[in-house]
């Protein structure tokens, strides 16, 4: 069976320091591969999304980056976090297996920057 | 993409049937319907998916009309469980089509009272 693998599950940073957060996919290859914001109270504000090793693609400017070294591990980062960086981020996949718009997501990383 | 348009908010007591209608005025021909569900500080969950008329499973309904201008998701009998956000997408059912674009809009807080 698939898996996703999110980490950390919360991250206090301060403003100004580095992000890195990782996400993995077991049991599927090739997957659709995305990364979610959340901030409080709001909806669900889709930042990047990948079809393939080194495919990305960027839905709203930002100072945040993404990467997929491999087939399954997706890394979002940021050189500088601001304040409104805060938010819930949740990384999500697809594959051929399942339907098309039925993504599956991990449990999400709360990230507060001060 | 089609743009989407819930409520914000409802509530419903235990064991009531609760309709939760989205309209998505700009759906394209190619575009199916999907439902998830987000409960607090998790990842959203798939409900169910539909191009017309009616679709059921083991959690829910969806009805949508000739026309797809809207479409509705029913939920039987809610309990305190149920009480969650419901997030209505539109979207291809085809990851060569730009299914990857997986956009979730502000979605419908449901709360359930006893």
């Amino acid at each position: 069976s698939q898996t996703i693998h999110q980490w950390p599950a919360t991250l206090v940073q301060p403003v100004g320091s580095p992000l890195s957060l990782e996400c993995t996919v077991e049991g599927t290859s090739n997957p659709n591969l995305y990364w979610y914001r959340q901030a409080a109270g709001r909806g669900l504000q889709l930042l990047f999304y990948s079809v393939g090793i080194g495919q990305i693609s960027s839905e709203v400017p930002q100072n945040l980056s993404a990467s997929r070294p491999q087939d399954r591990q997706f890394i979002l980062s940021s050189k500088k976090l601001l304040l409104s960086d805060s938010g819930f981020y949740l990384c999500a996949w697809s594959g051929i297996a399942h339907l098309a718009t039925e993504a599956f997501f991990g449990q999400g990383t709360r990230l507060t920057v001060v | 993409l089609a743009k989407t348009t819930q409520p914000i908010s409802m509530d419903s007591y235990e064991g009531q049937e609760v309709n939760i209608t989205c309209s998505h005025n700009n759906i394209a021909t190619n575009d199916y319907i999907t439902w998830y569900q987000q409960f607090p500080s998790q990842g959203p969950r798939f409900i169910i998916q539909g191009y017309k008329t009616k679709v059921t499973n083991e959690v829910a309904s969806l009805f949508i009309p000739a026309d797809r201008k809207s479409s509705t998701l029913s939920l039987p009998r809610v309990s305190l469980s149920d009480t969650a956000v419901y997030y209505c997408l539109v979207a291809p059912e085809d990851s060569g089509a730009g299914s990857y674009q997986l956009t979730f809009g502000k979605g419908t807080k449901l709360s359930v009272i006893p």
